[in-house]
């Protein structure tokens, strides 16, 4: 069964410093989505993607963030100067079309970021 | 925007009992409302959805109840086994708006 991959799995860097989250979604989804889960807490929404732009964002999702689907496969979210608060666990999901519903969105593994 | 509650935070019940979680949510323009699980370390998983157009769904031992007037939806799980133990979210979504909103989550535990 097709699975959304990400990479790295774990990502240390120091406070201030440019990171950037990659993930594969599965190959014939056209919607794409980043996440965050902070410690313990509940999964929440960053951003969504489709049709090459972003369609939502959330009040997360500032200046600071921003996402690019640089060629076919990859679907990356970049955090220009990262803030301790950024620590969390970031997973990139996506979905198909099914015209006239709503269908499941499919969840990455996720990669474990640590501001330093 | 939504606003996804869910209730209990922890919920620990003997092996073979039923386990039931509750959220309620705030727009009713809402219409979709999936269930995951999410184990240790791991990624959410999707156990069980429904949709606005429908009361309740069921697959195997699991159950999702929904009330569209009172805005809320419920999990309902039987005959629970060890390997139910897991954190477990709601969320809910409209069409147009594709951002899934994520309850606080349940730690479901089953004591042998």
């Amino acid at each position: 069964e097709p699975e959304v991959t990400q990479t790295p799995s774990h990502q240390v860097t120091q406070m201030g410093q440019e990171v950037i989250l990659r993930c594969v979604p599965i190959s014939n989804h056209l919607y794409f989505y980043w996440y965050r889960q902070i410690l313990g807490q509940k999964v929440e929404f960053l951003v969504s993607f489709y049709n090459n732009e972003i369609s939502e964002k959330s009040e997360i999702f500032d200046d600071q963030f921003s996402v690019e689907r640089p060629d076919g496969s990859n679907f990356t979210l970049k955090i220009r100067s990262t803030k301790l608060e950024d620590s969390a666990m970031y997973f990139c999901a996506s979905r198909g079309a099914l015209a006239g519903t709503y269908n499941e969105q499919f969840f990455g593994p996720g990669t474990r970021l640590t501001v330093l | 925007g939504e606003n996804v509650e869910q209730h209990p935070s922890t919920l620990s019940v003997q092996e073979g009992d039923s386990a039931v979680i509750k959220c309620t949510y705030s727009d009713s323009a809402s219409n979709y409302f999936p269930w995951y699980k999410q184990e240790l370390g791991k990624r959410p998983q999707l156990i069980i959805d429904i949709r606005s157009n429908v009361g309740e769904k069921k697959d195997q031992r699991i159950a999702v109840t929904l009330n569209k007037t009172a805005k809320h939806f419920s999990l309902h799980i039987t005959e629970t086994q060890p390997e139910d133990s897991a954190v477990y979210f709601c969320a809910a979504t409209k069409r147009g708006a594709d951002g899934l909103t994520f309850g606080k989550g349940t730690h479901l535990i089953i004591q042998p």
